[in-house]
């Protein structure tokens, strides 16, 4: 069974800085990438940044670009977001979610698994 | 990258069929056959129902359906059933691995 469980979120006042983290088993971690998409109170999900399963590539929505840096361990399974100069903006709940950039072989253009997300609040 | 445009809500008694539009652009919707929509339980992850346009994944209902015309991607969900209840996405990949979701649209059963 995939299972995916983030982790990391909490307060944190505006300028600050939070590392999330996104544990995964039940597949070959290694070989798929994996994305953050996050989700501000009562509004829609808007993605953030996927990372591909050598971790070679990167990409960021422009709201994030300069800020976040997305990066993963594959010997533990682990997928990271670091979030630095956070912003008001940026509260929402930030999922995990298998797919979205180059995995083993092909590229996996939607995102078939989601953890449960946590929540980041950026207020002073 | 602006977000796709989702109706903000449909509705529809038990056993009827609704549709759900999706409209991007021809960067984005128009461009590539990768749509995917997601249903949003409350209190619930994101789940996968459609991918590439129209494939269904193993496990999800044959209820629900896709299809897409230039930059308009469309979910059909027939037989209506109270559980379908949530609210839907769509997202599109645009190019150079980034993505753009929609709106989000809430079903309601009557």
């Amino acid at each position: 069974e995939v299972v995916l469980l983030e982790s990391g979120g909490g307060l944190v006042q505006p300028g600050g800085s939070l590392r999330l983290s996104c544990a995964a088993s039940g597949f070959t971690f290694s070989n798929f990438a994996m994305t953050w998409v996050r989700q501000a109170p009562g509004k829609g999900l808007e993605w953030v940044s996927p990372i591909s399963a050598s971790g070679m590539s990167t990409y960021y929505a422009d709201s994030v670009k300069g800020r976040f840096t997305v990066s993963r361990d594959n010997s533990n399974n682990m997928l990271y977001l670091q979030m630095n100069s956070l912003r008001a903006e940026d509260t929402a709940v930030y999922y995990c979610a298998r797919g979205g950039e180059y995995g083993s072989g092909s590229y996996q253009y939607y995102f078939d698994y989601w953890g449960p997300g946590t929540l980041v609040t950026v207020s002073s | 990258q602006s977000a796709l445009t989702q109706p903000a809500s449909v509705s529809g008694s038990p056993g009827q069929s609704i549709t759900i539009s999706c409209t991007g652009t021809s960067s984005d919707v128009g461009r590539y056959n990768l749509v995917s929509w997601y249903q949003q339980r409350p209190g619930i992850v994101p789940k996968l129902m459609i991918y590439e346009d129209t494939k269904r994944p193993s496990g999800v209902s044959n209820r629900f359906s896709a299809s897409k015309s230039a930059n308009t991607a469309s979910l059909t969900i027939s037989g209506l059933q109270a559980e379908d209840e949530a609210d839907y996405y769509c997202c599109s990949y645009a190019g150079l691995s980034t993505y753009v979701f929609g709106t989000g649209t809430k079903v309601t059963v009557l």
